[in-house]
C-alpha cells in the first residue's frame, strides 16, 4: 500500500482564495484524521471521521473550514477565503477503526497564505 | 481524553538507552497509552502502544507501571535517525472517542 496520499505537497496561494486539501487514506481504513501543524500551536486535530461521517469537528477554527468525506477513499479540506494566520503544515492520518489500531500519516501539505 | 506530561527536552549519547518518561496521572481504565514521534518535516509515526502489560516491538519498548499512572519508551540503543519529536498519548480506542489528541511531545537529540 502507497499509504495515505496527500496533496498537493505545497501550495502557495494570496489571501482571499479558496484553497482545498486532499487526502486518500490506506485501503480498508475507516477512520480519517485531519490535523494543522504551527511552530506556536503545535499539531492541533481538526475534524475526525468515522465510516465517513463526521464525529468530531470541534477543532475546526471557524467558519472558513470545512471538511467532506463523500466515499471511504477521499476527503477533501477546504478554507474559503483563506487568510495569512491559515499557513501550516496541514497533516492527514488513518485508521482503522476498533481497537488496537494505530493511525498512518501522510507527508503533509505546506500551506502559505500571502 | 487524559493528558500528559512529558519533558520538552532530553540527550542521549549514540549507542545508549534512551528513556522518555511521561505522566497520565488521570488515565481511565479503557484507555491505551501510545507512543509517535515526528521526525523533522515529516508526518508523526507510530511507534507502540499498550494498555497495563509491557510491550515490545521492533522499534522500542513502552513500561507502564502498575498502576498505570505513568510510563516509560525504551530506544535500546539510540542512533542519529532517532532525533525527533516523541509525544506520549492516551487514548481510548475507536467510535467516537477514538480522537488522537497530541501534547507538545519531547524533543529527543540523540548525539555522537
Amino acid at each position: 500500500d502507497a499509504g495515505v496520499i496527500q496533496s498537493p505537497r505545497h501550495e502557495v496561494t494570496e489571501m482571499g482564495q479558496e484553497v482545498t486539501l486532499r487526502c486518500k487514506p490506506i485501503s480498508g481504513h475507516n477512520s480519517l484524521f485531519w490535523y494543522r501543524q504551527t511552530m506556536m500551536r503545535g499539531l492541533e486535530l481538526l475534524i475526525y471521521f468515522n465510516n465517513n461521517v463526521p464525529i468530531d469537528d470541534s477543532g475546526m477554527p471557524e467558519d472558513r473550514f470545512s471538511a467532506k468525506m463523500p466515499n471511504a477513499s477521499f476527503s477533501t479540506l477546504k478554507i474559503q477565503p483563506s487568510e495569512p494566520r491559515d499557513s501550516a503544515v496541514y497533516f492527514c492520518a488513518s485508521s482503522r477503526q476498533g481497537w488496537n489500531t494505530e493511525a498512518f500519516f501522510g507527508q503533509g501539505t505546506r500551506l502559505t497564505v500571502v | 481524553d487524559a493528558k500528559t506530561t512529558q519533558p520538552t527536552s532530553m540527550d542521549c549519547a549514540e549507542g545508549r538507552a534512551a528513556n522518555l518518561p511521561c505522566n497520565h496521572s488521570t488515565i481511565s481504565g479503557n484507555e491505551y497509552v501510545y507512543w509517535y514521534r515526528q521526525i523533522h518535516s515529516q508526518g508523526p509515526q507510530y511507534i507502540i502502544h499498550g494498555l497495563k502489560n509491557n510491550e515490545t516491538n521492533e522499534m522500542a519498548s513502552l513500561i507502564i507501571t502498575e498502576d498505570r499512572k505513568s510510563s516509560t519508551l525504551i530506544l535500546p540503543h539510540a542512533t542519529l535517525r532517532d532525533t525527533a519529536v516523541y509525544y506520549c498519548i492516551v487514548r481510548v480506542n475507536g467510535g467516537s472517542q477514538g480522537n488522537l489528541i497530541f501534547g507538545k511531545g519531547t524533543k529527543l537529540s540523540v548525539k555522537p
